[in-house]
């Protein structure tokens, strides 16, 4: 079984509909993350948590929000969905304790989502 | 803001050849950079991550270079293998800012039998 899971892996949806991904991880890391990946543009933070009350925006938070419900379950939402947000989404996780802190991050298989 | 760079965008050589993978960022002052590998309709795949006190990290085949100071990384492969073929990223994590990884686009290589 994968260290960090993602569902859905494909989702095709319509403009405006209201969409959420998750991600599940069995790495017991404090630090998770949400990153889209667009073609020749490399990955850009959307959102990012330390922990479960903890919360940031990334680069290109808008259009998008988090829950974070559990040490090991982040989720992202497009509360109303819009072409543009058609990409490959990954769910990443990294440690934080000291002195064993790397920054070394782990990814999911990604979800693809197309919005018509 | 800090912007990473990977030249070129693909490479094709053929099976056994070395392969050398470049990333170029433009801040020097780096927390560490990693390397990854996605294979197509994958997630990334952890490669090797150098400190910024390290120059080298080796991983079997694989050697990672960094010289902060001149702003690169390079990615050495040995003797490489239609199995190689897959796209390369590189990210650099900025101290200032310790969560945020500035990603290259990566450069997709292709290892011909």
């Amino acid at each position: 079984d994968a260290d960090v899971t993602q569902t859905p892996r494909n989702r095709i949806t319509k403009t405006g509909k209201r969409i959420m991904l998750e991600c599940s991880q069995t790495k017991g890391h404090d630090r998770m993350y949400w990153y889209r990946q667009d073609p020749g543009l490399g990955l850009r933070l959307i959102y990012y948590s330390f922990d479960v009350k903890d919360i940031n925006k990334g680069e290109i938070s808008d259009g998008y929000s988090v829950s974070r419900q559990a040490q090991a379950k982040f989720s992202l939402s497009l509360e109303s969905a819009i072409p543009n947000q058609t990409a490959l989404y990954f769910c990443a996780t990294s440690e934080s304790t000291l002195p064993h802190y790397t920054g070394e991050l782990f990814f999911g298989e990604g979800s693809r989502l197309t919005v018509l | 803001k800090q912007e990473v760079t990977q030249i070129p965008a693909a490479l094709s050589v053929p099976e056994g050849e070395n392969l050398v993978l470049n990333c170029s960022f433009t801040d020097s002052a780096i927390y560490n950079l990693q390397w990854f590998r996605q294979d197509p309709g994958k997630g990334l795949t952890s490669l090797l991550l150098i400190q910024s006190s390290q120059r080298e990290q080796t991983s079997g085949r694989l050697n990672a270079s960094l010289d902060k100071s001149s702003g690169r990384s390079t990615l050495y492969i040995a003797a490489s293998q239609p199995g190689d073929s897959a796209t390369y990223l590189c990210a650099v994590r900025s101290p200032s800012n310790d969560y945020k990884l500035s990603f290259g686009a990566g450069t997709t290589v292709t290892v011909r039998a």
